[in-house]
């Protein structure tokens, strides 16, 4: 089966300095991976996909994501954080090759210091 | 980007009674829906996908008889929570797939509180 760990339920880090948000999967195939943030009152938005393209995936927002298959990891990073970024972060992996039935991890929530 | 909608955003119901959340594609065709449950604090977590103008397909552990999945057209499906318990309370969320597109676009949710 496949499956997600996000290592942080809660990350919190100065406005203007970097953000990593890390996640590691599990998976018998070459897995489709996504991440999603979640504000408050509003619809999970897709910030990035990786695809088996290309390892580094750049999203919105001025997210990116490397793909490491050696370390089964699909971190999230930015490399300046903006207070508009805090929300809850979920990493997920389609848990049907070919398919879109999606498996998401714990949450991340991100909080951002002024 | 396409655009998911969910009505009511948000329910308090007596325990016994049912409760109707639909959930709309505002400017897409969507072939494929699915609804998920968000307990505090925790992971979503997909209780059924269905195909429009098919039977749903649910998750292991999922009562169908209790959640009831309708996806009559390409635009709306709803779920009925039928005989809400306090134990139903959650967040309810749904999402959206047209054609040929392999993203799934969310709606914003549904908070349901069972007295």
């Amino acid at each position: 089966a496949q499956s997600v760990t996000q290592l942080d339920s809660h990350v919190s880090v100065s406005e203007g300095t970097p953000v990593l948000l890390r996640c590691n999967y599990s998976s018998s195939y070459s897995p489709s991976l996504f991440w999603y943030v979640q504000h408050p009152n509003k619809g999970l938005q897709l910030l990035l996909k990786y695809t088996s393209a290309a390892t580094l995936v750049k999203g919105i927002n001025g997210f990116e994501a490397e793909f490491k298959k050696s370390e089964t990891s699909f971190h999230l990073t930015k490399p300046s954080a903006h207070m508009s970024d805090a929300a809850e972060y979920f990493c997920v992996v389609s848990a049907v090759q070919g398919a879109q039935k999606l498996v998401f991890g714990q949450g991340t929530r991100l909080t951002i210091n002024p | 980007g396409a655009v998911v909608s969910q009505h009511p955003s948000w329910v308090i119901c007596k325990s016994g009674t049912s409760v109707k959340i639909e959930c709309r594609s505002l400017d897409f065709q969507a072939t494929t829906m699915f609804w998920y449950r968000q307990f505090p604090k925790q992971s979503l977590m997909l209780m059924a996908t269905s195909n429009e103008g098919s039977k749903a397909t649910y998750e292991q552990g999922v009562e169908k008889d209790k959640f009831l999945i309708n996806h009559a057209s390409l635009t709306l499906s709803t779920l009925t929570v039928t005989s809400a318990h306090p134990e139903d309370s959650s967040f309810y969320i749904c999402s959206a797939r047209g054609r040929g597109n392999d993203e799934q676009f969310f709606g914003p949710g549904t908070r349901l509180t069972v007295l």
